[in-house]
């Protein structure tokens, strides 16, 4: 049975701290996709990044990163400097894949709550 | 921008009446899927469409119906609706490629918050 968990519920920080949030995908599936998306106050869920689970990479955007970590099943998602508009739900969601199928099925982890304080 | 639409955006109804909400893509996506969000469990998938009358359970789909009679339109019905279907409901899509594949990104649509008094 596959498993995600994102431990941190809720962190709160002040502007420009950097901030990490944790996710773990438990699951004996060789091959799969990792999503981080963001639900700020207003509602919507705003995809943030793919990475598949061949590729252990660090990526970069602006001062978002992420860290994956396939032998710890740790796929961490970082904020540098964070700013008041990062406050906001963020999600961990894996795509378990079936050989070369995709079967659709996000697994949504229960979301970190950040806040960033001005 | 996936061009994603869900109509109503609230609706509050009363227990045992039929409810039906829509989502509408304005892209010609294969992929779509209708979601439920509630308190501490994160987005749990009801049902999923991979085309034209073409549907499939996801992990919570008890109470659920969908019908896809087009493509630009899924349907998810309550036939029969219950206060545990107080929820807000997201419809997503997986958007389709030039080649006839599609990417696995899902993209939501903005949310319908259903009250079931």
């Amino acid at each position: 049975a596959q498993k995600v968990t994102q431990a941190q519920t809720e962190i709160s920080v002040v502007e420009k701290e950097d901030v990490t949030l944790d996710c773990v995908y438990e699951t004996r599936d060789t091959t799969y996709y990792l999503f981080w998306y963001k639900q700020p106050p207003s509602g919507e869920l705003v995809f943030l990044i793919r990475r598949n689970s061949f590729d252990e990479q660090n990526e970069i955007s602006g001062r978002y990163s992420w860290n994956f970590q396939k032998s710890t099943s740790s796929f961490n998602f970082t904020i540098t400097a964070s700013q008041v508009v990062d406050s906001a739900v963020y999600f961990c969601a894996p795509l378990p894949m079936h050989g070369s199928s995709n079967t659709g099925k996000l697994i949504f982890g229960q979301g970190t709550t950040l806040q960033v304080k001005p | 921008d996936a061009g994603i639409t869900q109509s109503p955006r609230h609706k509050v109804t009363e227990t045992g009446t039929p409810v039906t909400l829509r989502c509408h893509q304005t892209e010609n996506h294969r992929y779509m899927y209708w979601y439920r969000q509630d308190p501490g469990h994160g987005l749990r998938l009801i049902h999923y469409s991979y085309g034209v009358k073409d549907t499939d359970k996801g992990e919570v789909s008890d109470g659920y119906s969908v019908s896809r009679s087009k493509t630009e339109d899924f349907l998810l019905t309550l036939e029969s609706a219950t206060s545990s279907q107080t929820s807000v409901y997201f419809c997503a899509i997986s958007e389709s490629l030039t080649s006839g594949g599609y990417t696995d990104t899902q993209y939501f649509g903005p949310g319908t918050r259903l009250t079931v008094l």
